[in-house]
């Protein structure tokens, strides 16, 4: 039930864009995604709800195709403090638990 | 005002001996939750408690885990007879209205427990 995330990892220089996907083999009511620095705990991105809406922050957006029950994270023109581990968890109909992907690891070189 | 925050920060024990980690959430804020990371790993779920009651509890590995909440604040997870495979961070999440779904969960800076 563990989403699966693509790629495990990026590689980028300073100002290049990246897309981080996460697919569910289950029907899905909402995708999260959280960054995690070295460390730390992991803060907040967005949350997406079954519609297929969009949601932006910053230069980070996401989006969420429930047909295909896949949830995809875009960052445009990536800054240094983007580097981390993005994590997405998903959540069933139905469910109270957050089951998160096992992670990509994004990092940006200046 | 602050965020949430877990004690110890750090845990060095041995195999066999039982630990107890502690999380305090933000300030009213219903819904409690524990996650286990071990090294380069994801998140995995433990227990979300929902008030003082924990309606799922079924990210708990073993019987010698297990959690409770009291007073809709502090949240103990308790291992008892720990083994080396229990070595990880123990995270701990709280958001102010239950419902995973869709509300944002705030974590705190997670305990580093280490069995020798």
């Amino acid at each position: 039930q563990q989403p699966v995330q693509s790629p495990q990892a990026v590689i980028l220089r300073e100002g290049e864009d990246a897309v981080i996907n996460c697919s569910s083999s289950k029907a899905l009511y909402s995708v999260h995604w959280y960054r995690q620095k070295h460390g730390e705990a992991p803060v907040f991105l967005m949350i997406l709800l079954k519609g297929g809406e969009q949601k932006g922050h910053e230069k980070i957006s996401a989006s969420f195709n429930e047909k295909k029950q896949q949830s995809s994270l875009y960052l445009t023109a990536s800054q240094l403090s983007y580097s981390g581990t993005y994590f997405c968890g998903t959540v069933f109909q139905g469910a109270q638990k957050l089951v998160f992907g096992q992670g990509t690891r994004l990092t940006i070189n200046p | 005002g602050a965020g949430v925050s877990q004690s110890p920060s750090n845990k060095v024990t041995e195999k066999g001996k039982d630990v107890e980690l502690r999380c305090d959430p933000i300030s009213g804020h219903t819904a409690l939750y524990w996650y286990r990371q071990r090294l380069g790993q994801g998140l995995e779920f433990l227990i979300y408690f929902q008030g003082n009651s924990a309606p799922d509890k079924s990210g708990l590995p073993s019987d010698r885990f297990s959690a409770e909440r009291t007073g809709e604040s502090v949240s103990t997870l308790t291992i008892q007879r720990t083994q080396q495979e229990d070595s990880a961070v123990y995270l701990c999440a709280s958001s102010l209205l239950a419902g995973a779904a869709v509300n944002e969960q705030f974590f705190g800076p997670g305990t580093r427990l280490t069995v020798l």
